[in-house]
């Protein structure tokens, strides 16, 4: 069965102190994986697509990269407006569906 | 000004209502969807449709009903027949099956 885990669930940072989170997918075959940013109370915005194993993407302060079971998303040196949800989404052979993680809930505190 | 518009932002309904959730696009994207965010759990997708005058269900389908009349609408029906409506509803748009989606900014439903 394909899945999805993000990890950790929620990430508490200081100003400029850089970290990762972890998007793990289990699928018979990977057509596409996508990373969005969630604020609270409003729709996900579309941050990322990677499609094969070495692929990269970066956007100011965020980069993506992937490998044949997992997804990392880099921050360097955040600052409180990076503070939100990061979503985690896989498209496989199997289905023609996107399966979303559960998210990662980022706080970047001053 | 290219998006996705969703209304109302805020819905309340009684039990025994259907209510109708709007989604708009001037994207011409293709395929539309339509998902549930409840807290802790991974969006979920209710309905999509790929071209108009056509759909398909998703993985909770139950107790809602769509339909796609034109390329740039896709209203979901919230039916008195679901037993949990209270929550998050996410509209999404993109161009074929496997690009990415773009995202509406959501109509939070609450069942008094």
């Amino acid at each position: 069965e394909d899945q999805v885990t993000q990890s950790p669930e929620a990430l508490r940072l200081q100003e400029g102190e850089s970290s990762s989170l972890n998007c793990s997918y289990t699928v018979s075959g990977l057509r596409g994986l996508f990373w969005y940013r969630q604020d609270p109370g409003k729709g996900p915005e579309f941050l990322f697509t990677l499609y094969s194993a070495g692929e990269e993407k970066e956007k100011e302060r965020l980069k993506a990269t992937l490998t044949k079971k997992e997804s990392f998303l880099h921050i360097t040196a955040p600052k409180p407006e990076d503070s939100a949800t990061y979503l985690c989404a896989v498209h496989s052979e199997n289905t023609d569906k996107l399966i979303f993680g559960t998210g990662t809930r980022l706080q970047v505190f001053p | 000004d290219g998006g996705i518009t969703q209304s109302p932002k805020y819905l309340f309904r009684k039990e025994g209502q259907n209510v109708t959730l709007s989604c708009e696009q001037n994207l011409n994207h293709d395929a539309m969807y339509w998902y549930r965010q409840d807290p802790g759990q991974g969006l979920r997708l209710i309905y999509y449709s790929q071209i108009v005058n056509d759909f398909q269900k998703g993985d909770i389908a139950e107790g809602y009903s769509v339909s796609r009349e034109k390329k740039e609408s896709f209203p979901l029906t919230v039916t008195s027949a679901q037993k949990n409506p209270t929550a998050f509803y996410l509209c999404a748009s993109s161009w074929g099956q496997y690009n990415e989606q773009f995202f509406g900014p959501g109509t939070r439903l609450t069942v008094l």
